[in-house]
């Protein structure tokens, strides 16, 4: 069975401050991770994805996160908050991944991001 | 645009009422899948299916029906609705397909039951 956590339902940083989301993962054999963003009123964009290659992955809009096995964590980050970072971020796991597909998502309880000037 | 195509965006069902989310997709991939958003939650997974053919439960079946009808085509019934299922449904699809890799959202359909 897969899980993920995110630490934090809210996280509120200044503009132009450093962005640090958390999230921590259990799965019993090498995950695939993923972060999505969502805001207001619309679908999941992903930002980036870790599928067992480099260790740290870097994504859109400066976003980037950091695979560490030995901590089970893929957590976010972005060097300088930007007012149009405001949105919801989900963290997401997948284990099943191989042929043709990269299986069910299991996603973590979401993390609203508020960026004030 | 090559993507996910979720209908309708929004629908109000009484309780009782059934109705059908309707997605397709046009980028070959394999897998299709049915999420239900709601606040605090995440994203929960109610039916997918690995390749055209195939569906299994996820991880909150109750309530819902689905149809894998072709490759590109997955719908989400709900026979008789209940005010529990007041919700976002996203569906996505994944695959190996047009532009390399890719697990794709449709844009949600927001659905209350009153």
């Amino acid at each position: 069975a897969q899980s993920v956590t995110q630490l934090g339902s809210h996280v509120s940083v200044s503009e132009g401050a450093l962005v640090l989301l958390r999230c921590n993962y259990s799965s019993s054999v090498p995950p695939y991770l993923f972060w999505y963003v969502q805001y207001p009123n619309q679908g999941l964009q992903l930002l980036l994805k870790y599928t067992s290659a480099a260790t740290l992955v870097k994504g859109i809009n400066g976003f980037e996160a950091e695979f560490k096995k030995s901590e089970t964590s893929f957590h976010l980050t972005k060097p300088s908050a930007h007012m149009s970072d405001a949105a919801e971020y989900f963290c997401a796991v997948s284990t099943d991944a191989g042929g043709t597909s990269y299986g069910k998502l299991t996603f973590g309880q979401g993390t609203i991001l508020t960026v004030h000037p | 645009n090559a993507g996910v195509t979720q209908t309708p965006k929004f629908q109000v069902l009484k309780t009782g009422q059934s109705m059908t989310l309707q997605c397709a997709q046009d980028m070959n991939h394999n897998s299709m899948y049915w999420y239900r958003q709601d606040p605090g939650m995440g994203l929960r997974l109610i039916y997918y299916s690995a390749s055209e053919g195939t569906t299994d439960k996820g991880e909150v079946p109750n309530g819902y029906n689905v149809s894998r009808l072709n490759k590109r085509e997955f719908s989400l019934r709900l026979e008789s609705a209940a005010p529990s299922q007041t919700s976002v449904y996203f569906c996505a699809s994944s695959g190996h397909g047009t532009g390399g890799w890719g697990y794709t959202f449709g844009s949600g359909t927001r659905l209350t039951v009153v």
